[in-house]
């Protein structure tokens, strides 16, 4: 079946890295997302890795997938109190008609 | 930035009355959308959009829902008779084509209170 898998809840120290890692079920996945939901908003879109890559870096961001295992990871560096929001991993299949499967989101508060 | 635009941003209605939510979409973007999330779980799939049908919709889109594109820029989602279990957070989405093919660019989003 399809499903997406993350832990609820990260507290991180301002300055440190935050790590978020989600598992997913599918296999045939194509795309691998990280959607962030502050409080009140949408979904604002992160980043986003393909399959077939190990590693994507934007910024302070850093995307590990290992596909065997099928664990997706976000890194973010320097944490700030900007980066408290919800953090959703999702995965889509291009022969699937593309629609997004998401997991639960991990809440992550940033400690002073 | 072309953004998806969500109207309105909370909606009160009372059960069994008929909503109208609706979404314009990025403009050059051919595919649609529409995503819901009920308070504290997970985001979940309702339909999806293309040339003017329905390509896929989820157990949830029953008959009691609907989606139309009435012109080349808003996109609608109707729910005939509203009960308390639709209260939630719709997200309308759509996307291009290209080498972005399967990103899909969320709304705001419209908060829908069934009372």
């Amino acid at each position: 079946g399809e499903d997406v898998e993350q832990s609820l809840f990260l507290s991180v120290r301002e300055g440190d890295s935050s790590v978020i890692n989600c598992t997913y079920t599918d296999s045939s996945s194509t795309y691998l997302y990280w959607y962030k939901q502050e409080p009140g908003a949408g979904l604002q879109l992160l980043t986003y890795i393909f399959s077939n890559m190990d590693m994507k870096q934007d910024q302070r961001l850093t995307v590990l997938l290992n596909k065997k295992d099928k664990h997706l990871s976000l890194r973010i560096a320097d944490t700030q109190t900007g980066d408290s929001a919800i953090y959703f991993c999702a995965e889509s299949r291009r022969n699937r008609d593309d629609k997004i499967i998401f997991g639960k989101g991990t809440r992550l508060h940033i400690l002073p | 930035e072309p953004e998806v635009t969500q109207t309105p941003s909370h909606q009160v209605t009372q059960m069994g009355q008929e909503v109208i939510l609706r979404c314009v979409p990025i403009s050059n973007h051919l595919y649609f959308y529409w995503y819901r999330q009920i308070l504290g779980q997970k985001v979940e799939f309702l339909v999806s959009f293309y040339n003017n049908e329905i390509s896929e919709k989820s157990e949830i889109f029953d008959d009691q829902f609907s989606v139309e594109r009435p012109d080349g820029s808003n996109f609608t989602l109707k729910i005939r008779s509203t009960k308390l279990e639709d209260s939630a957070m719709y997200f309308c989405a759509s996307r291009g084509g290209g080498l972005a093919k399967n990103i899909q660019y969320f709304g705001a989003g419209t908060r829908l209170s069934v009372l």
